[in-house]
């Protein structure tokens, strides 16, 4: 059991400009989950993914945000037209399971900066 | 909706001291409470969780318990380490409803 990866660590881009980022959950984890975290706050959800259905998404999910699982294995993550805004630390979490009570365990994080 | 609120500020103390980091939440069904930890330069680790009212979750000497008369889940240390500095976030699922929501986290600086 490897953990949760998340690629890239880091991401510089300039505002208007695309990112993609990746999540690889844990093996045969059922669910995935997108967050956000800004300097001195906790987590917030973005989106959440049961197999390869994305069943939950955020009002935070603008329309420039886009997720998907394909086949329900990994994940991407793209914002469109990057700003400013967008500046955080993105997390991935994955469990296994169907209920609420379930474990979720995070990645690293990619940490975007838009210039 | 559902949300979590912490002690506002840093908590600094000395080795040896008990630690408590105060939470409490509103939730609109039945919720699962979680403290999670972030040590410098890692990623969020589950720290310990309770599932239903009365139960107590620990992990590495660390405590909380799930009071519902309160909405409380307050987490506890008997004696700090150096290592034991990070951010504690309390988080919170209910049914129905798979997403965390965090608090804001406490920073804890353990001195020696």
């Amino acid at each position: 059991d490897t953990g949760v990866s998340q690629n890239p660590r880091h991401k510089i881009t300039k505002r208007g400009q695309n990112v993609t980022f990746r999540c690889d959950p844990i093996s045969e984890h059922n669910r995935l989950y997108w967050y956000r975290q800004t300097l001195g706050q906790g987590p917030e959800f973005l989106t959440y993914f049961q197999n390869e259905a994305q069943l939950e998404k955020s009002r935070l999910l603008s329309d420039r945000f886009s997720a998907e699982r394909p086949k329900g294995s990994f994940s991407t993550l793209e914002i469109q037209r990057t700003e400013q805004g967008d500046s955080a630390m993105y997390l991935c979490a994955s469990s296994f399971g169907a209920g609420y009570t379930d474990t979720q365990y995070f990645g690293p994080g990619t940490r975007l900066t838009v210039l | 909706g559902d949300s979590v609120t912490q002690m506002e500020g840093p908590v600094t103390l000395s080795e040896e001291a008990f630690l408590t980091i105060n939470c409490t939440y509103t939730a609109t069904g039945y919720p699962s409470l979680f403290w999670y930890v972030q040590y410098p330069g890692e990623g969020l680790q589950l720290l310990l969780k309770a599932t239903k009212a009365d139960d107590k979750g620990s992990n590495k000497g660390f405590e909380a318990t799930y009071r519902k008369e309160t909405t409380s889940f307050h987490l506890e240390k008997g004696s700090v380490q150096v290592s034991d500095s990070a951010v504690y976030f309390c988080a919170l699922t209910t049914y129905g409803n798979n997403r965390l929501a965090f608090g804001k986290g406490n920073q804890v600086v353990v001195i020696p």
